[in-house]
């Protein structure tokens, strides 16, 4: 079954680097996408691609099967729900879980 | 990105009644969008995939009769959600895009009473 798996919570502290890992078993899936969820707002795309890659503070590592998204310097405005997807080419994402980020000051 | 809007934005309804949620993508001609639901403290699933001038395909254990998905312009997407149950009551998205990158509309919360 296609399905993208990823850990439910992730603790932290501020101005520390917070990584969360995310896997599947999507078949011909070969792009990552990393997305930013506050309830109600719409999933916001930080980072994507089929290899690693950087946008400001957020990080992507790629290997074939798994991705991991890493936050540098990470806030208390960061503590959200973040989803990784993956997709075959022309179709839905397939989202994971989600894994609500805490950070503590 | 494209901009994908959502309307309404909330809305409760009782038990029994039909509501319709619409989803627009204001400068970016969808062929294609994906409706999700999202139920409290769990992901995003896909219920369907609209397409424009035919019908839509659904997920497994969505009921196309329940949920009924018209796309009769490329920018113009509705979902209506018949006999509504309060089981029903969820968090529903809609997104579009092309090239493998989603955009997502804000999200409409519909609550059953």
């Amino acid at each position: 079954k296609d399905q993208v798996f990823q850990p439910s919570t992730v603790a932290s502290s501020e101005g520390a680097v917070v990584e969360i890992f995310c896997n599947h078993s999507v078949s011909n899936a070969y792009n990552f996408f990393w997305y930013l969820h506050f309830p109600g707002c719409a999933p916001r795309l930080l980072v994507k691609g089929s290899k690693p890659s950087q946008q400001g503070r957020y990080n992507m590592t790629y290997e074939r099967f798994s991705s991991s998204l890493l936050i540098l310097q990470v806030r208390e405005a960061d503590a959200a729900v973040y989803y990784c997807a993956c997709n075959q080419a022309g179709t839905a994402l397939i989202f994971g879980k989600g894994t609500t980020l805490s950070v503590s000051s | 990105g494209a901009v994908v809007s959502q309307h309404p934005s909330w809305v409760i309804c009782k038990s029994g009644t039909s509501v319709k949620i619409e989803c627009r993508s204001l400068d970016f001609q969808a062929t294609t969008m994906f409706w999700y639901r999202q139920f409290p403290k769990q992901s995003l699933m896909l219920m369907a995939t609209s397409n424009e001038g035919s019908k839509a395909t659904y997920e497994q254990g969505v009921e196309k009769d329940k949920f009924l998905i018209n796309h009769a312009s490329l920018t113009l997407s509705t979902l209506t959600v018949t006999s509504a149950h309060p089981e029903d009551s969820s968090f529903y998205i809609c997104s579009t895009g092309t090239g493998g990158e989603q955009y997502f509309g804000p999200g409409t919360r519909l609550t059953v009473t």
